[in-house]
């Protein structure tokens, strides 16, 4: 069975300082790498996602990460964060060859100070 | 085109209740999946639904609990005879297609459950 691991539960940043959240995943195989987001109050929505090819994936405003199969890692990026982007982070895995049962970190919720 | 909608948003029980959970996936979606986030948690995968069919319920507790998705109407998640530890959110997800590199999992809101 898969597991996955967001080591930072909770990250505070100024706006406009980088961003780098950690993703470790637990699985034998071949597998499909997710970031979601889930702004407050509101429900969760995919950052980005690898299913294959290049390992650095861009996603919405502005964010990246990049799959680097021999830490089995999936870290998440941003050069400059505003404070829009207070929200909680969750890497999940899926098997690969399909989007079928995800499984989740415990999230990481971003505070971005004004 | 509407999202994933599940009803009610919140929904509070007393211990021994049953509560039902409901989700309308996205239009021309016919994959449903149900995950648990319990406080302070990740989401855990409960089970994954087909129209009439349960395709994995790997994640789902032996007793109490149930998921269908009728050929008509939403899928709905049932918990018998629940209990405190039953509060959590439930989020439902839909897919266009189960198999496949390229499809992903779009989320409702959630249901915030609380027993009392």
């Amino acid at each position: 069975a898969q597991s996955v691991s967001q080591h930072n539960h909770h990250v505070i940043l100024s706006e406009a300082a980088s961003l780098e959240l950690g993703c470790n995943y637990s699985y034998g195989g071949t597998v499909n790498l997710f970031w979601y987001v889930q702004y407050p109050g509101q429900h969760l929505q995919l950052l980005l996602k690898y299913f294959s090819g290049d390992p650095l994936v861009k996603g919405i405003k502005g964010f990246e990460a990049e799959f680097i199969k021999s830490k089995f890692s999936f870290n998440l990026r941003k050069p400059s964060v505003q404070w829009s982007d207070t929200a909680e982070y969750f890497c999940a895995v899926s098997p690969g060859g399909s989007a079928r049962q995800l499984t989740f970190g415990s999230g990481t919720q971003l505070t971005v100070l004004p | 085109n509407a999202g994933v909608m599940q009803n009610p948003r919140h929904l509070v029980r007393r211990r021994g209740q049953e509560a039902r959970l409901r989700c309308s996936p996205m239009k021309g979606h016919s994959h449903v999946y149900w995950y648990r986030q319990l406080p302070e948690e990740g989401l855990k995968f409960m089970v994954y639904l087909q129209k009439e069919n349960i395709i994995d319920e790997s994640g789902m507790p032996k007793e109490r609990f149930s998921a269908e998705f009728p050929k008509e109407g939403p899928s709905i998640l049932r918990i018998q005879q629940v209990v405190r530890g039953d509060s959590a959110a439930y989020f439902c997800a839909s897919s266009p297609n189960g198999a496949g590199t390229t499809n992903e999992q779009f989320f409702g809101p959630g249901t915030r459950l609380t027993v009392l």
